[in-house]
């Protein structure tokens, strides 16, 4: 299997233009998470899908970012308008039958630079 | 809420030597996985060992162990014979229930030629 796949592997935009984060999960994963890294903040989990259904979201850290599942191999993250302080990796992971049952794979990560 | 707690923000090992990296948590379950994840400088985050609560016996993966202690809720990483790519951060992380994982702030190994 290529493993989680993510698109681009690095961005750099400008403040408050919109930036669209891409991630294929592993085949047959029904798990799918989004995390973001930071040096202040190391990695936090921003939202998780099972099936295609957005289940926790509580870390998403306010109403310019969003994250769809449209179908189980496709996953996108959005933030719009982007400001200099989501400069960040950002990692998609996946798992097959998630929590205390299985192990998450992340993706190559997407550097972001909001300039 | 679980913490993660790596107290170490760096460590420098010899090569072919053994180096022994600590973390600690904090949970109210009773049923959950701690996980060792490796970030070399390539940025991707690689699973390196994972550890059952349930399970007394600790995890190996040929170079690296771990000593679980379940009382102490302590999980330490250990790493024999040192390679110049162990290099890396390494992070120590828990998941329980809510299948969230929560990371530690993580540890910056370098190994020494």
């Amino acid at each position: 299997d290529a493993g989680v796949i993510q698109s681009p592997r690095h961005e750099v935009t400008e403040m408050g233009q919109e930036v669209t984060l891409r991630c294929k999960p592993i085949s047959g994963h029904d798990y799918l998470f989004w995390y973001r890294q930071t040096m202040m903040r190391g990695l936090e989990l921003l939202i998780y899908f099972n099936n295609n259904v957005p289940i926790d979201d509580s870390g998403m850290p306010e109403d310019r970012f969003s994250a769809k599942m449209p179908n189980a191999s496709f996953s996108t993250l959005k933030i719009q308008p982007s400001e200099p302080r989501d400069s960040a990796v950002y990692f998609c992971a996946s798992s097959l039958l998630g929590g205390i049952l299985d192990t998450q794979y992340f993706g190559p990560g997407t550097r972001l630079t909001v300039l | 809420a679980q913490t993660v707690t790596q107290s170490q923000p760096e460590m420098s090992v010899q090569e072919a030597e053994t180096v022994t990296l600590s973390c600690t948590y904090d949970t109210s379950e009773s049923n959950y996985y701690l996980f060792w994840y490796k970030q070399p400088p390539s940025r991707q985050m690689i699973l390196v060992i994972r550890q059952e609560a349930y399970k007394q016996q600790n995890a190996t993966e040929n170079r690296f162990s771990v000593n679980f202690q379940k009382a102490a809720k302590s999980f330490s990483l250990k790493i024999s014979d040192s390679q110049l790519g162990d290099t890396a951060m390494y992070f120590c992380a828990f998941t329980g229930a809510n299948s969230k994982l929560t990371f530690g702030k993580g540890i910056t190994l370098s190994v020494r030629p």
